[in-house]
């Protein structure tokens, strides 16, 4: 069975503060691992991660993936209020007939 | 831009009523997939579809059916609903990027109570 877990499962912060979010998987032909953040409503898309050893990144954000450890890590610098929200990270496996794996999450509150 | 547009934002049902849930998608992507998410939970499959009239069952699919007549509409149903699928419903049409990966585009989401 896919698994994918997420750590910690909630954090609290001050602004300003750097956070790493970890994922972790175990999965039958791995394809892509996939970050989104989700606030009130879906979930909206952040990285996609496919090869090993490279960053992807985005502003404050960024995210790499290790694919012999099986794990990535997302990465939120100098974080602001508006970064509170659920982190979700998830594995695209199989084969031709493909599906996702989410992880719980992780909730991460920003204080100001 | 991908637009996954789900027919209600909130439904009240009554236990052993018929749920539909409906979801259409304007891409023209190949998959489709219906979650649940709950607190401390996360997001979990119920069912997914690679093709029109073709499904596969997520983790959790008792107590759902799903539909695909058309390749812009997936349908989630709930034969006789019961309090323990009171939950938020996600639906999402997934293309697939330049590397091979699958990039899944969400809908807002439909937050079904089940009385």
């Amino acid at each position: 069975e896919d698994k994918v877990v997420q750590s910690p499962l909630s954090l609290v912060v001050h602004e300003g503060d750097t956070v790493t979010l970890n994922c972790s998987y175990e999965v039958t032909n791995f394809r892509s691992l996939l970050w989104y953040k989700q606030e009130k409503k879906a979930p909206t898309f952040l990285f996609m991660l496919t090869s090993s050893g490279i960053e992807k990144k985005s502003g404050r954000l960024s995210s790499i993936l290790d694919k012999k450890e099986l794990f990535s890590i997302l990465n939120i610098t100098a974080t602001q209020t508006g970064d509170s929200a659920i982190y979700l990270c998830a594995v695209e496996s199989g084969g031709s007939n493909y599906k996702l794996t989410f992880g719980k999450g992780t909730l991460l509150t920003v204080n100001p | 831009d991908v637009k996954v547009t789900q027919s209600s934002r909130y439904l009240v049902k009554r236990t052993g009523e018929k749920v539909f849930l409906e979801c259409v998608q304007d891409m023209d992507h190949e998959n489709m997939f219906w979650y649940r998410q709950d607190p401390g939970l996360g997001l979990r499959l119920i069912y997914f579809s690679y093709d029109v009239k073709m499904k596969e069952k997520g983790d959790i699919p008792e107590g759902y059916s799903v539909s695909r007549e058309k390749k812009e509409r997936f349908s989630l149903i709930l034969e006789s609903a019961s309090t323990n699928q009171t939950s938020m419903y996600l639906c999402a049409s997934s293309s697939l990027t330049q590397t091979g990966g699958l990039l899944s585009h969400f809908g807002n989401g439909t937050r079904l109570t089940v009385t």
